[in-house]
């Protein structure tokens, strides 16, 4: 299993980024694909989750209205679109699969993580 | 949302001997469906997170049974025995009963 996020960067506030995860090594539309942020230095915050087949998704109150997380079974990649980024959006963004087959937004544990994007949100 | 709390913040262990690491949560994360979505990470520095137990004391792939989760309801602890050096770094529990998904604060685990 491998999953490589991609488009990372500084962005000025109030600006816009999307990442990408491109995911490999395991049956990719069975299962539920999360975005989990971490401040370097700190802890883990889980910011949003895509269902397997894409037609459920949450997102943490934090970033309602300004994420918007999507996924592409035959591209085997999902996609984290940020506007109207924060200061406080400044973190390393890891793209993180859950362990559960299910229809729904399972999640249940997260077995793989990739390496993680960096973003940084400053003027 | 399910608040998780982490005892102790750090721990010092020495070389083959024991830690134990504690996580309270702030409801019961038994879920409808009968099973409890607790599972705990470790994280070295500079690296992504790893799972080491899922569903309160299932030891996922390649992990060793040095590590061990037990637990029920709102009260969850994740034991090391034997401590190596490789063990150092950052524990998280963290629930998936209920979304949002939350994560214990952590715990920093070094060696004397």
């Amino acid at each position: 299993v491998q999953l490589l996020e991609s488009g990372g960067g500084l962005v000025q506030p109030g600006g816009s980024l999307r990442l990408s995860c491109e995911a490999s090594g395991f049956s990719f539309r069975n299962y539920a694909i999360s975005w989990v942020r971490q401040v370097p230095g700190k802890g883990l915050e889980w910011v949003s989750a895509i269902s397997g087949g894409g037609d459920r998704t949450f997102y943490v109150d934090s970033v309602k209205g300004r994420f918007t997380i999507s996924r592409d079974n035959s591209e085997n990649t999902v996609d984290l679109q940020m506007t109207n980024l924060r200061a406080e959006d400044t973190a390393v963004y890891y793209c993180a699969k859950g362990n559960c087959i299910s229809a729904g937004l399972c999640v249940a544990a997260i077995d793989y993580w990739g390496q993680g994007a960096p973003v940084t949100v400053s003027s | 949302e399910i608040v998780m709390t982490q005892t102790p913040v750090s721990s010092r262990v020495t070389l083959g001997q024991s830690a134990t690491i504690s996580c309270r949560s702030s409801q019961s994360l038994l879920h409808s469906d009968g099973n409890t979505y607790l599972s705990w990470l470790h994280q070295r520095p500079g690296q992504p997170p790893r799972l080491l137990i899922y569903k309160i004391s299932n030891r996922f792939s390649g992990v060793p049974d040095r590590f061990s989760g037990s637990g029920a309801g709102t009260y969850f602890t994740l034991r090391i025995t034997e401590v190596e050096a490789e063990d150092v770094g950052t524990y998280y529990c963290m629930q998936a009963t209920q979304y949002p998904v939350t994560f214990g604060g952590g715990t920093k685990v070094e060696i004397k």
